[in-house]
């Protein structure tokens, strides 16, 4: 049973507007969730993190909110930039118990010009 | 050199075949990682190293079978594989292996079909 769902497979955004993808966790135990990007033919590369103390990270571009409540974390790029066009991963932790993030199968963004 | 490579980028085998996928991290961590990537399914962790001592085995089958020589270098080797076995296989590094706090640095992955 996936714990880690994201539920829209594709988005396409116009440039320069707000892009927001969204992730779902079934885990309540969950208390650590990162962001990934990757582009064709590379790994992933580490976007952004956040901690289930706070609700709220921001790193220039790109903000994670939390809501915990809802087990529901979300990914905002504004503005978009074509660059940004990449399918992105959301992931979950427990943290300090050991090695397993559990993964969100992808969400395919296309920023178009 | 950049932080994770892999290699073979590609590798096409029989399921008869014997064959090892290599990674070597260049980023002085102390985990190493073998994640598959099926189409359409979230990455799966595989194993993980700590220190070079296997600390997690996701129920694999044993047609894939991982070595650490060193902390640098991780091999799956790989025997009598299955065409389900086609996939992206993704070796990972982190600072340790035990905190989950802190982010994986994936290699490019290895894109493996067996026919």
């Amino acid at each position: 049973d996936q714990q880690v769902k994201q539920n829209s497979p594709s988005l396409s955004v116009q440039e320069g507007r707000i892009s927001i993808l969204n992730c779902d966790y079934t885990n309540s135990m969950f208390d650590y969730f990162l962001w990934y990007k990757k582009y064709p033919a590379e790994g992933p590369t580490f976007l952004i993190s956040i901690s289930s103390i706070k609700d709220k990270n921001e790193d220039g571009r790109f903000t994670v909110f939390l809501n915990k409540s809802a087990k529901h974390l979300s990914l905002h790029i504004v503005p978009s930039q074509p660059g940004d066009s990449a399918v992105y991963f959301c992931a979950a932790s427990v943290s300090h118990t050991g090695n397993q993030f559990y993964f969100g199968t992808g969400t395919s963004l296309t920023v178009i010009p | 050199e950049t932080g994770v490579t892999q290699t073979p980028r590609h590798l096409v085998m029989g399921m008869t075949n014997k064959k090892s996928l290599k990674c070597e991290q260049h980023l002085g961590h102390n985990a190493m990682y073998w994640y598959k990537q099926s189409a359409k399914k979230p990455l799966e962790l595989m194993f993980v190293y700590s220190l070079e001592e296997r600390v997690e085995n996701n129920s694999v089958p044993s047609r894939f079978s991982p070595e650490c020589p060193n902390s640098s270098h991780l091999f799956l080797h790989l025997h009598t594989l299955q065409p389900e076995d086609s996939a992206l296989y993704l070796c990972a590094s982190s600072q340790d292996a035990v905190t989950n706090t802190g982010e994986l640095f994936f290699g490019e992955g290895s894109r493996l079909t067996v026919l």
